[in-house]
């Protein structure tokens, strides 16, 4: 139970592209979905919380213009990266806000999308 | 403020070498106490969640315990393949927002 996709897994996109990333809860239903960030040997930097229905809420630092998040369903959300550039290179990763037999409030993740932007 | 701090930042253990991981917390009103293993290239993997001060979850070489200050996982007899990034988070005391600890970082040697 409790499992999230991402699509696609990696990609690779030229300078000014844009960049659409799913992430999908496939056994259950998420009213809340993160969208994490992550730079090599770092830990997890939080872009946005994304609440079915309603705009997502970005981090201090995160330009809403540039990452687009569409969460329509119960779910699906989507984060778009917007005329990317090589700084935006990263693996992004996914979380959906569950509950799990015995387990309240827990995020359970998906496996990552590496971004590279040439 | 709330915080996670995780030590050791690395830990490299041989092959059997019993050890713990150390994830300390500062969040009034703690609502849960999470651990996650994440693999290189992947996304974090959900291990325990511990709710209050006493309790202890186990699974095959992982034993989770929490205290009012912090969590330790203790890995028992470690495999090369229990390698991987150790990390801990606790939900802010409002809201849905996890905090995250900056990780352990295991290696364990043949």
């Amino acid at each position: 139970g409790a499992v999230v996709s991402q699509h696609p897994s990696w990609v690779i996109c030229k300078s000014g592209t844009s960049v659409k990333i799913e992430c999908r809860s496939l056994d259950f239903q998420a009213t809340t979905m993160f969208w994490y960030r992550q730079f090599p040997k770092q830990s997890l930097m939080l872009m946005a919380t994304s609440n079915e229905g309603s705009k997502a809420t970005y981090e201090q630092g995160v330009e809403k213009d540039k990452f687009l998040i569409n969460h329509a369903s119960l779910t699906l959300s989507t984060l778009t990266v917007t005329s990317a550039h090589p700084e935006d290179s990263s693996f992004y990763i996914c979380s959906a806000r569950g509950t799990l037999a015995g387990v309240r409030r827990a995020q359970f993740f998906g496996p990552g999308t590496r971004l590279t932007v040439l | 403020e709330d915080q996670v701090t995780q030590s050791p930042e690395a830990l490299r253990l041989q092959e059997g070498e019993s050890s713990s991981l150390n994830c300390s917390y500062t969040v009034s009103g703690l609502r849960g106490l999470f651990w996650y293993r994440q693999d290189p290239g992947k996304g974090p993997e959900f291990l325990f969640t511990l709710y209050s001060a006493g309790e202890e979850k186990e699974k095959e070489r992982l034993k989770a315990t929490l205290t009012k200050k912090e969590s330790f996982l203790h890995i028992t007899a470690p495999k090369p393949e229990d390698s991987a990034t150790y990390l801990c988070a606790v939900p802010e005391s409002v809201g849905n927002q996890f905090y995250f600890g900056t990780g352990t970082s295991l290696t364990v040697i043949p």
